[in-house]
């Protein structure tokens, strides 16, 4: 069975630091593209980063350009999103996804999400 | 990259047939084939519907089915049942810059 486990989530204030991880397990981690989806609270689903199963395609949300970076470890079947210069607008839950295959364009198995609150 | 667009809401009775729209640009919708659609129950985390327009994965029903035309994707939900009360989001393949872009979600109720 596919699990996925984000944590790291947090109180943090304007212009902090965060960085996120994602426990995987139950697939063979080191094939598949891995994403980050965040939801700010009410509102509606946005894309933040994907990373390909080798690290050759590492993609981002024009808005967190220069201030988030994706990465994993393939030896721990981790992924992790460090959040740098951090704003009130990235207040959101922050799903890990996995893609239906790599480079696949979709996010097939999701985790439970870890909530980034951004507030002084 | 703007979000795609997605009427706030739709509804419809037990059993009936609603249809969902998500109209984005020749940009994403409508130069790729990789358009996905996502349910979320409340306090839930998203579930896959449908990928690549029209496929299902394992386990998901048949009521759920998706098709494209141009620059619009939509999602029908035949059969609708109280169950089926969530919100949905369509997602699509925008190139190598934007990579992926979200609809603005419809909230469904079953009336």
């Amino acid at each position: 069975e596919v699990q996925l486990v984000e944590s790291g989530g947090d109180l943090v204030k304007p212009g902090g630091s965060l960085r996120l991880s994602c426990a995987a397990s139950g697939f063979t981690f080191s094939t598949y593209t891995m994403t980050w989806v965040r939801q700010p609270p009410g509102k509606g689903l946005e894309w933040v980063s994907s990373i390909s199963s080798s690290t050759s395609y590492i993609h981002y949300a024009d808005s967190m350009k220069g201030r988030f970076t994706i990465s994993r470890d393939n030896a721990k079947n981790s992924l992790y999103l460090q959040m740098n210069n951090l704003r009130a607008e990235d207040t959101a839950l922050y799903y890990c996804a996995r893609e239906g295959y790599d480079s696949s364009g979709y996010s097939a198995y999701w985790g439970q999400g870890t909530l980034v609150t951004v507030s002084s | 990259q703007s979000a795609l667009t997605q009427p706030a809401s739709v509804s419809g009775s037990p059993g009936q047939s609603i249809t969902i729209s998500c109209t984005g640009t020749s940009s994403d919708v409508g130069n790729y084939n990789l358009v996905s659609w996502y349910q979320q129950h409340p306090g839930k985390a998203p579930k896959l519907l449908i990928y690549e327009v029209t496929k299902r994965p394992s386990g998901v029903s048949n009521r759920f089915s998706g098709s494209k035309s141009a620059n619009t994707a939509s999602l029908t939900i035949s059969g609708l049942q109280t169950e089926d009360e969530a919100d949905y989001y369509c997602c699509s393949y925008a190139g190598r810059s934007s990579l992926e872009v979200f609809g603005t979600g419809t909230k469904v109720t079953v009336l």
